[in-house]
């Protein structure tokens, strides 16, 4: 399988723009995470996607934030406008969620590395 | 809101020496999950602990899960330079995961 794959790894662009982040899970696998990662705040979870359902959206920092899962292979976060302070790497990861303890075992892509000037 | 505290933040040593990495919560969790993450890549999971007092071990790396399943350390005997990384804990719960810090650890040949 060749795991966890975001597009695109490094995205620079202007505040205002809108800016799309696109993730393909592993293949069979039912949860979608999507996490933020900055040197202050280390990883956040943003949102997370059971059965291309939302289930917690909890740490999507604001409107300009979104995230849909059209079918269980493919995911986007979407940020519109765009600013400054939204720059930094972007993971997606998935995992087969299980019944018992010890089986949300997350497979985290490469990353987006975004820069909004 | 549950948290995870890691310490240490910042560890710089020589090849040979031990230690240990910390992470603590006044949350309990179901399981809690070691990751190492390398520059440029996604964290990679090292090892998920249950039972409340388990200790798993990965190599030269040895791992325990407090008893009430609230705190966890890392232990790595006679370190590397290929253990330089980061390293995150993780605690689950409701089918998500709540990551510390981090504890960056730089080993020097």
């Amino acid at each position: 399988d060749a795991g966890v794959i975001q597009s695109p790894r490094h995205e620079v662009t202007e505040m205002g723009q809108e800016v799309t982040l696109r993730c393909k899970p592993i293949s069979g696998h039912n949860s979608l995470f999507w996490y933020r990662q900055t040197m202050m705040r280390g990883l956040e979870l943003l949102i997370y996607f059971n059965n291309n359902v939302p289930i917690d959206d909890s740490g999507m920092p604001e409107d300009r934030f979104s995230a849909k899962m059209p079918n269980a292979s493919f995911s986007t976060l979407k940020i519109q406008p765009s600013e400054p302070r939204d720059s930094a790497v972007y993971f997606c990861a998935s995992s087969l969620r299980g019944s018992g303890r010890g089986q949300n075992i997350q497979y985290f892509g490469a990353g987006t590395r975004l820069s909004v000037l | 809101t549950q948290l995870l505290e890691q310490s240490p933040q910042f560890l710089s040593i020589q090849e040979g020496e031990n230690l240990t990495v910390y992470c603590n919560s006044s949350s309990v969790f179901s399981s809690l999950q070691w990751y190492r993450q390398e520059p440029g890549e996604g964290p990679v999971l090292l090892v998920t602990v249950v039972t409340g007092g388990e200790v798993k071990k990965l190599k030269r790396l040895t791992f325990q899960f407090g008893d009430a399943r609230k705190d966890s350390s890392l232990h790595i005997t006679a370190a590397q330079p290929g253990d330089t990384g980061l390293y995150l804990c993780a605690g689950s719960n409701t089918g998500k995961l709540i990551f510390g810090q981090g504890t960056t650890l730089q080993v020097k040949p």
